[in-house]
């Protein structure tokens, strides 16, 4: 069964801390994705990955960072916790950069952070 | 700017009858579009696509409809199962600011009722 793991699935951390999310895909996928999901907005794109070492912004990166060393492992890094970052942060990955057709994307189960 | 939305933020439907998700969107450069299916606790999984070129698509108990003059796609379940109540989101992608991506709406909670 293909998986996409997120390290923590609950997580809370003090306003000012850097904070690392990892996630790491077991299907050999060139493409990876962070979201995040809040009440009313959806889910909003943060960073994402086409390829090792490589790395997009989405539509809201403003506060954050990412690192993909390896294939399989795409990071997400809140380089100063702030309060408004409280949130479900979701990582994907997809062999096409659409996602489209019957594979779609596959997420991780999520992380639930809070800032504190 | 939303460019994905789906205007009812929930939906109650009784077991055994259709459920009908909506949603809406402004780019006309959208190639294909997808339906997630996101349960507490859980990512979101993906359901059923739909490419701009096409109309319908079936699958099982889920249909996707798309209605490019009104920039409108709809997901309709029948029959609708308890197991159905979870949180669906739509997608739409395109390459936009020179990077193939996807865009979701905010979602729908759809609830069925025994």
């Amino acid at each position: 069964d293909v998986k996409v793991t997120q390290s923590s699935r609950y997580l809370v951390k003090r306003t000012g801390e850097k904070v690392f999310l990892e996630c790491v895909q077991d299907m050999d996928h060139e493409n990876m994705f962070w979201y995040r999901q809040d009440p009313g907005l959806g889910l909003r794109l943060i960073y994402f990955s086409y390829d090792v070492k490589m790395k997009e912004k989405g539509d809201i990166p403003e506060g954050y960072s990412v690192s993909r060393e390896k294939k399989e492992r795409f990071s997400l890094i809140l380089e100063s916790a702030s309060t408004n970052q409280t949130s479900m942060y979701l990582c994907a990955s997809s062999s096409k950069p659409t996602g489209t057709g019957r594979d779609g994307y596959t997420f991780g189960s999520g992380t639930r952070l809070t800032v504190v | 700017d939303q460019q994905v939305k789906q205007n009812s933020p929930s939906l109650s439907v009784q077991e055994g009858r259709i459920s009908i998700l909506n949603c809406d969107y402004t780019n006309s450069m959208f190639d294909y579009f997808l339906w997630y299916k996101k349960y507490p606790a859980e990512g979101p999984t993906f359901l059923i696509s739909i490419s701009s070129i096409k109309d319908k698509n079936e699958d099982g108990r889920f249909t996707v409809f798309l209605n490019k003059s009104a920039k409108h796609l709809s997901l309709h379940i029948v029959p609708s199962q308890p197991g159905d109540s979870a949180v669906y989101f739509c997608a739409a992608s395109a390459r936009i600011q020179g990077a193939q991506k996807l865009v979701f709406g905010q979602g729908t909670r759809l609830t069925i009722n025994p």
